[in-house]
């Protein structure tokens, strides 16, 4: 099962800034927290992922905690094709797979 | 922006039957995925593919399964007999390494019907 939990629905204005929370509490030290996006039926969109420091990209921001035990992804002017579900996503363990969790369904409101 | 490809994007079959899903991984990549997806439910990871082997195969990834990469720029999964609940979307995926600091690129994904 997954080892990531995140709230199934979140709603957004448009151009509001988008908190998705996630909890991974098992994370283990070597381990990377992803975010990946689906729209509609879509192939996953890789967002964006990080180890201990916060990062930063063109499509969002990533906060994780001291403990490593959450992170929060941002996206800081939600548009409406922001809409999708986003996924938190750890290695599992083994770098070569993913393991994905229900995500958290985005609705962005204009 | 280098992208996977797939096709067909959508392919029905009858139950019974040989279906081959084709990907073109993004040239310089060296690790290659299948995941699926039934409708309304997770992505689930089938296998890892390097070096003209398989790395990582989870339990759906029975003998009914196989993947190859006949040439230099395919990558293909073959479902030797479709059953019913082989219905689902099919998404490849691949990376330059295969470490955690590298993300994955999916395709689009092929939607497999099996009547």
């Amino acid at each position: 099962d997954a080892k990531t939990t995140q709230p199934p629905s979140m709603d957004c204005a448009e151009g509001r800034a988008a908190n998705l929370p996630c909890n991974h509490s098992t994370i283990s030290g070597n381990e990377y927290v992803y975010w990946y996006r689906q729209i509609h039926s879509q192939g996953p969109q890789y967002i964006i992922h990080g180890l201990k420091n916060n990062e930063t990209n063109e499509m969002a921001s990533l906060i994780i905690t001291e403990d490593r035990k959450s992170s929060t992804l941002i996206l800081p002017h939600a548009t409406l094709r922001d809409t999708a579900v986003y996924y938190c996503v750890n290695s599992g363990g083994s770098a070569r797979q993913l393991t994905f969790g229900s995500g958290t369904q985005l609705t962005v409101l204009p | 922006e280098p992208e996977v490809t797939q096709t067909p994007s959508h392919q029905v079959t009858q139950m019974g039957q040989e279906v081959i899903l084709r990907c073109v991984p993004i040239s310089n990549h060296l690790y290659f995925y299948w995941y699926r997806q039934i409708l309304g439910q997770k992505v689930e990871f089938l296998v890892s593919f390097y070096n003209n082997e398989i790395s990582e195969k989870s339990e759906i990834f029975d003998d009914q399964f196989s993947v190859e990469r006949p040439d230099g720029s395919n990558f293909t999964l073959k479902i030797r007999s479709t059953k019913l609940e082989d219905s689902a979307m099919y998404f490849c995926a691949s990376r330059y390494r295969d470490t955690a600091n590298y993300g994955y690129t999916f395709g689009s994904g092929t939607r497999l019907t099996v009547v």
